[in-house]
């Protein structure tokens, strides 16, 4: 039972091109959404975030839309860079009384050539 | 400012053999949640402890077992080994209930 979908296993850009990253969940109760990157051989690093009550989150280069009527999620990275190549995680988060509990989808590889 | 240390780095063991993984959280969280990621897929979470009580426990049997000393470090057990549970274990801290910082991870190979 898949929660957090990405169904896209790579994606290829050109240096200073955007790219896009996309991930879809079936959840209505999750309360925050991130994106994570991962380089070969270290542990995932946040990215950004957003809460369920927002629609729009900008950090940088990086912006996260969420559209909670098509439960979908994107990660838009502008302008693309070398250094950006990796794997990015998308995850949702429920959040409970004294807890939580957060579920990952498969990740996507993003290249950037340069 | 350290962050998430695990250990080992690396683990070796046989099938019905018992290991026990280590992590530290950054400094002043309180949460720990740990992850076992296979290859080609997403971290699939296992445990979230906070304040030593165990929060949240994923879908995994119970052969896995976890706990949160004092110091906020945590330890994940894993009983009577199958192959299946070859994978990267990841531990996580966080202070709040959106953001957590994970460590580099403990590879184990079960043969």
């Amino acid at each position: 039972d898949q929660q957090v979908k990405q169904n896209s296993p790579s994606l290829s850009v050109q240096e200073g091109r955007i790219s896009i990253l996309n991930c879809d969940y079936t959840n209505s109760m999750f309360d925050y959404f991130l994106w994570y990157k991962k380089y070969p051989a270290e542990g995932p690093t946040f990215l950004i975030s957003i809460s369920s009550i927002k629609d729009k989150n900008e950090d940088g280069r990086f912006t996260v839309f969420l559209n909670k009527s098509a439960k979908h999620l994107s990660l838009h990275i502008v302008p693309s860079q070398p250094g950006d190549s990796a794997v990015y995680f998308c995850a949702a988060s429920a959040v409970y009384t004294g807890g939580f509990k957060t579920i990952f989808g498969a990740g996507t590889r993003l290249f950037v050539k340069a | 400012d350290a962050g998430v240390t695990q250990s080992p780095t690396h683990l070796i063991k046989t099938r019905g053999q018992q290991v026990t993984l280590r992590c530290s959280p950054i400094s002043g969280h309180k949460s720990v949640s740990w992850y076992q990621q296979v290859l080609g897929q997403g971290p699939q979470f296992i445990f979230q402890y906070y304040e030593k009580e165990e929060r949240g426990r994923g879908n995994f049997p119970d052969r896995f077992s976890a706990r949160q000393f004092p110091n906020y470090s945590s330890e994940l057990n894993v009983n009577a080994l199958l192959l299946g549970d070859s994978a990267l274990y990841l531990c996580a801290s966080s202070d709040g209930l959106d953001t957590q910082y994970f460590g580099p991870g403990t590879r184990l190979t079960v043969l």
